[in-house]
């Protein structure tokens, strides 16, 4: 078990909705990121938080945002869902900062999204 | 552009063999770090095994190793002594920098008894 914790494990969503998914970070991670990973595809990094601020992201539209708390839990925020958005969403904690080279993130059990 | 190439959809082994799953990369940095993860059914991305691209042995956990070819841009996984419960998703990574993983499209290992 890796320590990080994500809420709900399960939603369903109606198209045009908004949706909000939370995650607990590992004890003593500073950086969470978010990925996207469709049925029978690998992840897609969606962004990464360190200390609060966004500090990468990978190809998806502003509809797609986040926020990361002083105590380093995360949300990702969806909004006008459409159904290509039906995916399990994973977040993943890293113990590092900027420019501090590869290290192991470590993920949670993922929040199943369906939108219809 | 990162890119991480796994090009076994499927993969089966009988109980107690090794097996080696393929991963090849390209990058143009010199510093990266390799991993791969174990997907079962629940969802969960559970990391195996870390190689940092200016490690010179290969890396070890336990059943696992990972089979470094800097020069040929690969890093296959060998499962030793394969058990009903590896059977999963195997996912090979790579993350240049502070930030974003690149994920390969993954392989199923389906362990047969």
């Amino acid at each position: 078990e890796t320590g990080v914790t994500q809420s709900p494990t399960h939603l369903i969503k109606t198209r045009g909705q908004q949706v909000t998914l939370r995650c607990s970070s590992q004890s003593g991670h500073n950086t969470v990121s978010w990925y996207q990973q469709a049925l029978g595809q690998g992840p897609q990094f969606i962004f990464q938080y360190y200390r609060e601020e966004e500090n990468g992201r990978g190809n998806f539209p502003p509809r797609f945002s986040g926020l990361q708390f002083p105590n380093y839990s995360s949300e990702l925020n969806v909004n006008a869902l459409e159904l290509d958005d039906s995916a399990l969403y994973l977040c993943a904690s890293s113990p590092t900062g900027l420019n501090a080279g590869p290290v192991v993130a470590f993920f949670g059990q993922g929040t199943r999204l369906t939108v219809v | 552009a990162q890119k991480i190439t796994q090009t076994q959809p499927g993969m089966f082994v009988q109980e107690k063999e090794a097996v080696t799953l393929d991963c090849t990369y390209d990058t143009s940095d010199q510093s990266y770090g390799l991993f791969w993860y174990k997907q079962p059914s629940s969802g969960e991305m559970i990391f195996l095994i870390y190689q940092g691209s200016y490690d010179e042995q290969n890396a070890t956990e336990g059943r696992y190793s990972l089979n470094f070819q800097k020069a040929r841009k690969s890093a296959n996984l060998v499962i030793s002594a394969s058990q009903l419960g590896d059977s999963a998703m195997y996912f090979c990574a790579m993350r240049e920098g502070g930030f974003k993983t690149i994920f390969g499209a993954g392989t199923r290992l389906f362990v047969k008894a």
